[in-house]
Parts: C-alpha cells; sequence; structure tokens
C-alpha cells in the first residue's frame, strides 16, 4: 500500500543547531512529495516539494530536502534552527492520480 | 484573493445534531478534499472532488456526506453528530489531480461534540 511514514513523534533541537527530519515513503511509481508545516492553531503552510528533476529542492524559511530514491527517504533539512521553526512538520505524498496521503507529523520543539 | 475560506472556526454540537462545514475557495480550483486531524493521527482524508459534481470516499467517509455544485465551494455534512467526530478538520484545494502544485488548505474547524 502507498503510505508515508515519519519515525519520529517529537524531536528537540538547540537554537542555532542543524535539523533533519525523517519522512519515508513507499510506492511503486515515482512519488510526488511535500513537506508541510503546521504552527498551533493555524492550517498548513506549504514548505517545499518535489515531482521530478533535482533531488535536492529547496523551499521556504531556509529549508530543503534531499529525495532519496535508494532509501526512500525524503529528509527535511535546515543547518541552523530559529526559535520560530517550533511547530509540527508533516510529510505527504502522491502518485499518478492517487489522493495525497500524509504522515503523522513530526512535533518540533527549540530550546534556548 | 482569499485562498480556502473554511466556516466557523469553533463549533461545539451535542451528540444526534446535525450541522454543515462550509469551504470554499476562490482560485478555481478543480480538486478540493476534506480531512480531519487528530493527535498521534495525522491527517486522514475523509471525501474529496476532482470537479463540480464529481465527488468519492477517501480514508475515514463514514457519518459525513458531501456535494459540490458549484467549482467554489465544497461543504461537509455531519448527519448525526457523534464523539468520535471530536477532531479539527480542514479543508484543501488544488488546480488539478496533479499534485505538482500542492494543496492550499484552509485554517481549519475545530469540531467538539458533546
Amino acid at each position: 500500500a502507498q503510505s508515508v511514514t515519519q519515525p519520529d513523534i517529537h524531536i528537540t533541537v538547540s537554537e542555532g543547531a542543524s535539523l533533519e527530519l525523517r519522512c519515508n515513503y513507499s510506492y511503486g511509481a515515482t512519488p510526488y512529495l511535500f513537506w508541510y508545516v503546521q504552527s498551533p492553531g493555524q492550517g498548513l503552510q506549504l514548505l517545499l516539494k518535489y515531482f521530478s528533476g533535482d533531488t535536492l529542492v529547496q523551499g521556504i524559511k531556509g529549508f530543503e530536502a534531499e529525495f532519496k530514491r535508494s532509501q526512500s527517504s525524503f529528509n527535511l533539512r535546515k543547518p541552523s534552527v530559529h526559535w520560530s521553526d517550533a511547530a509540527e512538520y508533516f510529510c505527504a505524498g502522491g502518485s499518478g492520480y492517487s489522493t495525497l496521503t500524509f504522515g503523522k507529523g513530526t512535533m518540533l520543539l527549540v530550546s534556548p | 484573493n482569499a485562498g480556502v475560506t473554511q466556516t466557523p472556526k469553533f463549533q461545539v454540537l451535542k451528540t444526534g445534531q446535525s450541522m454543515t462545514l462550509q469551504c470554499a475557495q476562490d482560485m478555481n480550483h478543480e480538486y478540493m478534499s476534506w480531512y480531519r486531524q487528530d493527535p498521534g493521527m495525522g491527517l486522514r482524508l475523509i471525501h474529496y472532488s476532482v470537479g463540480a459534481g464529481i465527488t468519492d470516499q477517501g480514508e475515514v467517509p463514514n457519518g459525513y456526506n458531501v456535494s459540490r455544485s458549484t467549482t467554489e465551494d465544497f461543504p461537509l455534512r455531519l448527519l448525526s453528530a457523534a464523539p468520535s467526530q471530536t477532531s479539527v478538520y480542514f479543508c484543501a484545494s488544488s488546480y488539478t489531480t496533479s499534485w505538482n502544485y500542492g494543496y492550499t488548505f484552509g485554517s481549519g474547524t475545530r469540531l467538539t461534540v458533546v
């Protein structure tokens, strides 16, 4: 079955440290992959997307993600985390004309 | 442009009551969908529509009805509310069924059923 998995429920990172949030997918064909961010009480905002071409994609707010077919992964990275990055992050995927499937989310906590 | 507008933002219902959650978009998006978000469950698809007059079920459709009479509107109806439907509901839209555009989300409706 097509699925998206986020192995980490919570992650705590010190402000200024680097960040990597994990996302694994299970799709037969090349998937479309997305990362969304949700601040408390808000809707979801698109950070970045991958659907073809360069495997390293740049997004908003200094985030990037790398598509690795061999590892079935699409991990989100940021070189230096700011306190305002504290939020919940969702990886999502689709293939062909299927509907989008979301992971269960990773809550990012930023410590001073 | 307003994007995706959801109303109401908050609602409390008694068990057995019915209500309609409204969703409207002004971007001429063909695709619209409803998700529910529960702690530790991520977002789960309830119903979706690929155009006016066309709807289909998602992962968790039971207890919900939808219709799509216009491109702009995609209301979600709860026929007889149950405590298990306490959740945050998000409406999302996209240009087409090709996902390279990503979704635009509304700000959500927080529903409590007592």
